[in-house]
């Protein structure tokens, strides 16, 4: 079975279109994670959730937006896309926001042209 | 100054060589610390834990110097599927979320153990 599933693993899209991107854990964490992998394969944190909740919102623009309808599951959505959104997208989930280790997902590669 | 600093590399050794990899980090109110590994077009699984005291998991041995605010990876005998790139991960508490914690990512070190 798989811990986090992320959902679609590749995503190709034109630039203006608004793209979902899909993420479940099935290993009862509480806290879920969206980071982005640039093409300098770079890993930076863009939001947390822990139990449904928004602690984390780091500088991206307002045109992501996470979505957590309960614990398990954590979707971002993406308006507008533009050239500079293509990338890895990483969902991951840990069992709190203290000091655990950190599951991922295998990626969703965005690509927007 | 970034706030997880490692060497990109890349390091090509041979198969049995021993390879060190180094990490900084700038947020002395860190409390826990990690090194994951990346293979290409995967996702980042856990290597290790890094504790105060270092800790060692088969060929693998980690350090941490919290005065330096240092941390080091060993790789002794390097084996082919030892390619990759590893990460080292700084668990700190972001000026921007209050007392929410967040695991600090590296830029990466690769690695390629050649034949």
């Amino acid at each position: 079975d798989t811990a986090v599933s992320q959902t679609p693993k590749y995503l190709v899209t034109q630039m203006g279109n608004d793209k979902s991107i899909k993420c479940e854990q099935n290993l009862g964490h509480d806290t879920m994670y969206w980071y982005k992998q640039d093409s300098k394969k770079f890993l930076k944190i863009m939001f947390s959730y822990n139990n449904k909740e928004l602690i984390i919102n780091e500088t991206v623009p307002n045109r992501f937006s996470p979505k957590s309808p309960d614990k398990a599951h954590l979707n971002l959505h993406i308006n507008s896309l533009e050239l500079g959104d293509s990338a890895v997208y990483f969902c991951a989930s840990s069992q709190d926001r203290l000091n655990t280790e950190a599951f991922f997902g295998q990626g969703t590669r965005l690509t927007v042209v | 100054r970034k706030e997880v600093e490692q060497d990109p590399g890349p390091f090509n050794v041979p198969e049995g060589a021993t390879v060190a990899f180094n990490c900084t980090y700038s947020n002395s109110a860190s409390q826990s610390f990690f090194w994951y590994r990346q293979d290409c077009r995967k996702e980042p699984k856990l290597l290790m834990s890094v504790y105060s005291s270092g800790n060692e998991d088969g060929r693998f041995t980690a350090q941490l110097n919290r005065a330096s605010q240092y941390i080091s990876l060993l790789i002794r005998d390097s084996k082919l599927s030892d390619s990759a790139t590893y990460l080292c991960v700084v668990n700190t508490i972001p000026i921007s979320s209050g007392s929410a914690r967040q695991l600090t990512f590296g830029s990466g070190t690769q690695l390629t153990v050649l034949p």
